[in-house]
């Protein structure tokens, strides 16, 4: 079984098109992580979070953790190309053990 | 039926010794790659290998060598362990490197103690 589910599992949009990736857990969520996969680069950085209602932006990309810490949204707004790639949010979960997600690929068509 | 699995779970040593962790994947996938994650949860790429190529990030030491007996398996080996090398150690792999995205599928990872 899978910690953390993400959805979709993939998307394509029109360039300047919003979006939204979600991040689902089962359990409560002490922290939680999203990454961007860059080729040759592995995962790059983007946010974390880690009260219930945080809110967090960086340019376009916004990311919000739910009241009851069990799931988070990634949005971006007015996508371009370079924000295609896959995404990936992790999170620490009950055990000290950290969980990936399985991932979110998303096209930009200019 | 583990897609990417790691061995050991947790392991605690004394500084100055050499240790090997595992990797194995059943998913068939061409390429590996192996993540340290320090204390703020960040995650640095080591090394991503494939059977033609392998890429090192140039910060991570010469102790540290990625050994790959067969597709399936990218170990992590490391000599003369210090007290910074204490830090969780995740494998990965994904499907292809052929300059298209391919989501990685994560190991547990291995809990490094140096003491």
């Amino acid at each position: 079984s899978q910690e953390l589910e993400q959805s979709p599992q993939s998307l394509i949009v029109q360039e300047g098109k919003n979006l939204t990736i979600n991040c689902t857990s089962s359990k409560t969520l002490y922290g939680l992580y999203w990454y961007k996969q860059k080729y040759g680069e592995g995962l790059i950085f983007l946010m974390m979070l880690q009260k219930g209602g945080e809110e967090k932006s960086h340019e376009k990309i916004t990311a919000k953790l739910d009241e009851k810490k069990q799931q988070s949204s990634l949005h971006i707004t007015a996508s371009q190309p370079s924000h295609a790639g896959i995404y990936l949010c992790g999170a620490d979960i009950i055990g000290n053990q950290f969980y990936f997600g399985t991932g979110t690929s998303l096209t930009v068509i200019p | 039926d583990t897609a990417v699995s790691q061995t050991p779970k947790y392991l605690v040593t004394q500084m100055g010794n050499d240790k090997s962790i595992k990797c194995e994947q059943n998913l068939g996938h061409d390429t590996m790659y192996w993540y340290k994650q320090d204390s703020k949860k960040f995650l640095k790429i080591m090394f991503s290998y494939n059977n033609k190529e392998l890429i090192i990030n140039e910060t991570v030491p010469n102790r540290f060598s990625p050994k790959s007996p067969d597709k399936a398996h990218l170990n992590l080996h490391i000599n003369s362990l210090e007290l910074g090398d204490s830090a969780v150690y995740f494998c990965a792999s994904s499907p292809h490197s052929s300059g298209r995205q391919e989501t990685q599928y994560f190991g547990p990872g291995t809990r490094l103690l140096v003491l």
